[in-house]
């Protein structure tokens, strides 16, 4: 069965302490990883979309990469406006275009 | 381009009365996904359209989740029967067909409280 874990559950960072989100996963053939940055009472927002191990992209203080089994989050001297909660879902086979979410890392920075 | 709109933002209801959500996608887009994530959870897959064909139904969606898109623009989704575990976020997101690619979009979803 396709499954997504995420890891942490939860992150509270102090303004400037970068780390790193981590999203494992499990398909039968993976057509796309995605990130989303999802606000409270709010619609998921695109973040970045990976196709391949070894992919990297970068928007603002944020940086996505992937591995054939996991793709990771850093978060580079973040500040407060970045708290958020992260999901990653992947796209799975070439006949279903649902995503497969995590369960999210809710991530706080704090002054 | 406003982005993915729905409608209402909120809904209480109470249990066993039907309920029935708008989603607006942007407009260039063909495919049209329907959501649902409760408390603490990612979006759960329901549902969706390539243009006004439904492509794919969740095997845990109950019969009394219908959703149309009749001339491949707005989509409905209607709930029958409401019961309390109904009560969650109901999310749309949008999409280009592509081969590769084709980020799926998403709107402000619809609260659903059911009493």
């Amino acid at each position: 069965e396709d499954q997504v874990t995420q890891s942490p559950e939860a992150l509270r960072l102090q303004e400037g302490e970068s780390s790193s989100l981590n999203c494992s996963y499990t398909v039968s053939g993976l057509r796309g990883l995605f990130w989303y940055r999802q606000d409270p009472g709010k619609g998921p927002e695109f973040l970045f979309t990976l196709y391949s191990a070894g992919e990297e992209k970068e928007k603002e203080r944020l940086k996505a990469t992937l591995t054939k089994k996991e793709s990771f989050l850093h978060i580079t001297a973040p500040k407060p406006e970045d708290s958020a909660t992260y999901l990653c879902a992947v796209q799975a086979g070439w006949d279903t275009d649902k995503l497969i979410f995590g369960t999210g890392t809710r991530l706080q920075v704090f002054p | 381009d406003t982005g993915v709109s729905q409608d209402p933002r909120h809904k209480i209801t109470k249990r066993g009365q039907n309920v029935t959500f708008r989603c607006d996608p942007i407009s260039e887009h063909n495919r049209l996904y329907w959501y649902r994530q409760t408390l603490g959870q990612g979006p759960e897959f329901l549902t969706y359209f390539q243009n006004e064909a439904q492509l794919e139904k969740s095997r845990l969606l109950s019969d009394r989740f219908s959703a149309e898109r009749p001339k491949g623009s707005f989509s409905t989704l209607e709930i029958q029967r409401t019961e309390q575990g109904d009560s969650a976020m109901y999310l749309c997101a949008s999409s280009e067909k592509l081969l590769v690619g084709g980020e799926q979009f998403f709107g402000p979803g619809t609260r659903l409280t059911v009493l």
